[in-house]
């Protein structure tokens, strides 16, 4: 069973830090991986991908990942109250009936 | 770039009635697009992979005759639930894959009432 695991959090930062979302997976053969941002009531919006070891910087947000961990994170600075929302890490392998894999996500607060 | 809409956002029903949900890919061609589904506090639920020009391959424990998908263009996927119940009521959403690509973006979602 291919499987993505997120603490559902709560996660709780105060306005200003550094919040870290973690994400581990079960598939090695997965080849990408991707952040979706999930507002209450709104769809998912992508937020970061990242194929390759290392780390991928977008503005306040940097994606990190670790193959032979099989561990992403996705940290976000300066952390703001409009960021708060549910983080849904995925990952994809081509040989997976091309669907990705979804962690359950964890819920960030960010607190003014 | 990579923008999908989903018509229409909001629907109210009687049950026993069918209803049309379309998703569209505006700017990107999409050989592969799904379709989710999500209630209330919990988290996104696969229902459908939609493959243009070809049948719909359903996740388990989804019913292909309840929920008819027809992707009939490089663009265009619909998801019709049939004879919906109360029970078919959540949060429905498409998401597009451009074509070669591996990311998927997604609609807006289209909320469903059957009363």
């Amino acid at each position: 069973q291919k499987e993505v695991e997120q603490n559902s959090g709560p996660l709780s930062v105060p306005e200003g830090a550094i919040a870290s979302l973690n994400c581990t997976y079960s598939d090695r053969g997965s080849q990408s991986f991707f952040w979706y941002r999930q507002y209450s009531g709104k769809s998912p919006e992508l937020i970061m991908s990242i194929y390759s070891n290392g780390d991928k910087e977008d503005g306040r947000f940097t994606a990190q990942l670790n193959k032979a961990s099989q561990y992403v994170s996705l940290l976000i600075r300066d952390s703001q109250p409009s960021d708060s929302a549910t983080y849904l890490c995925a990952s994809y392998n081509a040989g997976n009936n091309r669907k990705l894999i979804w962690g359950l996500g964890t819920s960030l607060a960010v607190n003014p | 770039g990579a923008v999908v809409s989903q018509h229409p956002s909001r629907v109210i029903c009687k049950s026993g009635t069918s209803v049309k949900i379309e998703c569209r890919s505006l700017d990107f061609q999409a050989t592969t697009m799904f379709w989710y589904r999500q209630f209330p506090k919990q988290s996104l639920m696969l229902m459908a992979t939609s493959n243009e020009g070809s049948k719909a391959t359903y996740e388990q424990g989804v019913e292909k005759d309840k929920f008819l998908i027809n992707h009939a263009s490089l663009t265009l996927s619909t998801l019709t639930v049939t004879s919906a119940h109360p029970e078919d009521s959540s949060f429905y959403i498409c998401s597009a894959r451009p074509t070669l690509r591996d990311t998927q973006y997604f609609g807006p979602g289209t909320r469903l009432t059957v009363l």
